[in-house]
C-alpha cells in the first residue's frame, strides 16, 4: 500500500536544541499535514500544508510542503520537555477519497533534561 | 473545548468473543471515523460515515466489523468475533466538513485500548 516514511524513527536531545524530521512519500500528495501523539492519547493537528513551496509557522514549529509534493518537514526550534511524543506526517492520497487519512510511520521524540 | 469521548479506555476480551466500543464526536460534526493503531506502529484509516452509511473503508475493515449510529450523538464500532491481530489502539474522529481528512481537521479522541487474549 501506500507509504509515508519519516525520519529519523526517533531522536534523543537535550532541551534547548532545535530539532528536523522529515517525510517523504512516492506518490504526490495535495495536502501535508503533522500531527503529535502525546503518550496515551489521540494525535493533534499540529500545522496543515495546502500549497506546494508553502513554508508555515505555528510557534515554535515550521513546517514546509515540498516543491515536488512528494515530501515535507517540520522543524522545531528551541525545544522543551512538552515537546516529547511522537510525531507523524499524513495526508489524503488523491484517487483514495477525501475522508482518509494516510499516516506516516512517525518520529518519536525524546528529550533529555 | 469540546472533544471527542470514547469508552472504554481499555478492553481486555478473549479471543472469538464480540467487542463494541463507543464514541460521542463533537456535536456539531457530520463525518465519523474509526482508525486503529497496533502498538508501536503507524495510525491506519479503518472507515469513515456520513449521513448515516459508510462512505469509504480500508482493506482492513472486514466483515468482522461493523460501524453505527444507534442514536443522535453515539457512534459505535464493533467486532464480532475479535482476533489476536486485533490488539491495538482504537481511535475515533469527526469533523465538521466534508474533507475533513482533506484538510486535516480530524479531531480525535484519546483511544480505546482493545487486548485480545
Amino acid at each position: 500500500g501506500q507509504q509515508l516514511n519519516q525520519s529519523p524513527q526517533s531522536m534523543f536531545i537535550q532541551e534547548g536544541e532545535d530539532v528536523s524530521m522529515n517525510c517523504t512519500s512516492s506518490s504526490i500528495f495535495n495536502t501535508w499535514l503533522w500531527y503529535k501523539q502525546d503518550p496515551g492519547e489521540g494525535p493533534v493537528l499540529l500545522i496543515a500544508l495546502y500549497k506546494a513551496g508553502e513554508l508555515t509557522s505555528n510557534g515554535r514549529l515550521t513546517a514546509q510542503f515540498g516543491i515536488t509534493r512528494k515530501d515535507s518537514f517540520l522543524n522545531i526550534s528551541a525545544s522543551i520537555p512538552s515537546d516529547v511524543g511522537i510525531y507523524f506526517c499524513a495526508g489524503p492520497l488523491p484517487n483514495f477519497g477525501n475522508e482518509k487519512l494516510t499516516f506516516g510511520t512517525g518520529t518519536r521524540l525524546t528529550i533529555i533534561p | 473545548e469540546p472533544e471527542v469521548t470514547q469508552t472504554p479506555s481499555h478492553q481486555v476480551t478473549q479471543m472469538g468473543q464480540e467487542v463494541i466500543l463507543r464514541c460521542v464526536p463533537i456535536s456539531n460534526h457530520l463525518y465519523f471515523y474509526w482508525y486503529r493503531q497496533i502498538l508501536g506502529q503507524k495510525v491506519e484509516f479503518l472507515v469513515s460515515f456520513y449521513n448515516n452509511e459508510i462512505s469509504e473503508k480500508s482493506e482492513i475493515f472486514d466483515d468482522q466489523f461493523s460501524v453505527e449510529r444507534p442514536d443522535g450523538s453515539n457512534f459505535t464500532l464493533k467486532i464480532r468475533s475479535t482476533k489476536l491481530e486485533d490488539s491495538a489502539m482504537y481511535f475515533c474522529a469527526s469533523s465538521d466538513a466534508r474533507g475533513g481528512a482533506d484538510t486535516g481537521e480530524l479531531f480525535f479522541g484519546e483511544g480505546s485500548r482493545l487486548t485480545v487474549l
